[in-house]
């Protein structure tokens, strides 16, 4: 079973600033099966990025994942007011077919 | 759109029955769901696909099942036995490029006596 680490746990940024979250694999995997989610309160994931790096529809351009490997990172180059939320990554794979990581908080610092 | 249907109350023991309702054609496309403890993180569940074929989180498969009836655009959750560690949100979803683009707006599900 592949399992996904997060980091940071929560990270503070400032409106405008940049924003750079980790989602780290337990084995090598295939960029075509990371995706990426946000998650605002009381609200359904929504995608963001899949295959590491193709956005998703309608997800501007500030978002941008990378990564191959066991390291994939997705990045918002110019945070928004409304990016502030829990990101999620998540990989397609064997058995589980379907695992997420836990998750990293964005909040305003 | 997905849109999600059932019981907000289930007793302990008891069998967590959901139906998602597919605008537009179920044909297609793969579908599943996942759910949300709260303040936790996303568990997927179960997923299948339009040629039949049906895949389940080892940790719940002794207890899931999920089906499907193409004339009504819906498919379907069953959960047996549950406890309180099934209380959570579930959302049904749409699978397509090894990630899931369109979800329900989600249904909140407590098991209590």
């Amino acid at each position: 079973e592949i399992v996904l680490t997060q980091s940071p746990g929560t990270l503070s940024v400032s409106p405008g600033e940049r924003a750079t979250l980790s989602c780290r694999a337990s084995q090598s995997v295939s960029g075509s099966f990371l995706a990426w989610y946000q998650q605002k309160a009381g609200q359904a994931p929504r995608l963001l990025i899949y295959g590491a790096s193709t956005r998703a529809t309608g997800i501007p351009d500030r978002f941008s994942g990378s990564g191959s490997g066991t390291d994939f990172t997705l990045t918002i180059s110019r945070l928004e007011p409304e990016d502030f939320a829990v990101y999620y990554c998540q990989h397609y794979g064997s058995s589980p077919l379907f695992t997420f990581g836990p998750g990293t908080k964005v909040d305003i610092k | 759109q997905l849109q999600e249907s059932g019981p907000g109350l289930v007793k302990p023991s008891e069998t967590l029955s959901l139906t998602c309702t597919v605008s537009g054609g179920i044909s297609s496309y793969y579908w599943g769901w996942i759910r949300q403890p709260p303040g936790k993180g996303l568990g997927w569940i179960g997923s299948f696909t339009y040629s039949g074929s049906t895949y389940y989180n080892p940790s719940l498969k002794s207890r899931v099942t999920i089906s499907v009836d193409t004339s009504k655009n819906q498919f379907s959750l069953k959960l047996t036995s549950v406890t309180a560690a099934d209380t959570a949100v579930y959302y049904c979803v749409r699978w397509v490029n090894y990630a899931f683009d369109i979800w329900g707006q989600g249904t909140m599900v407590t098991v209590s006596s």
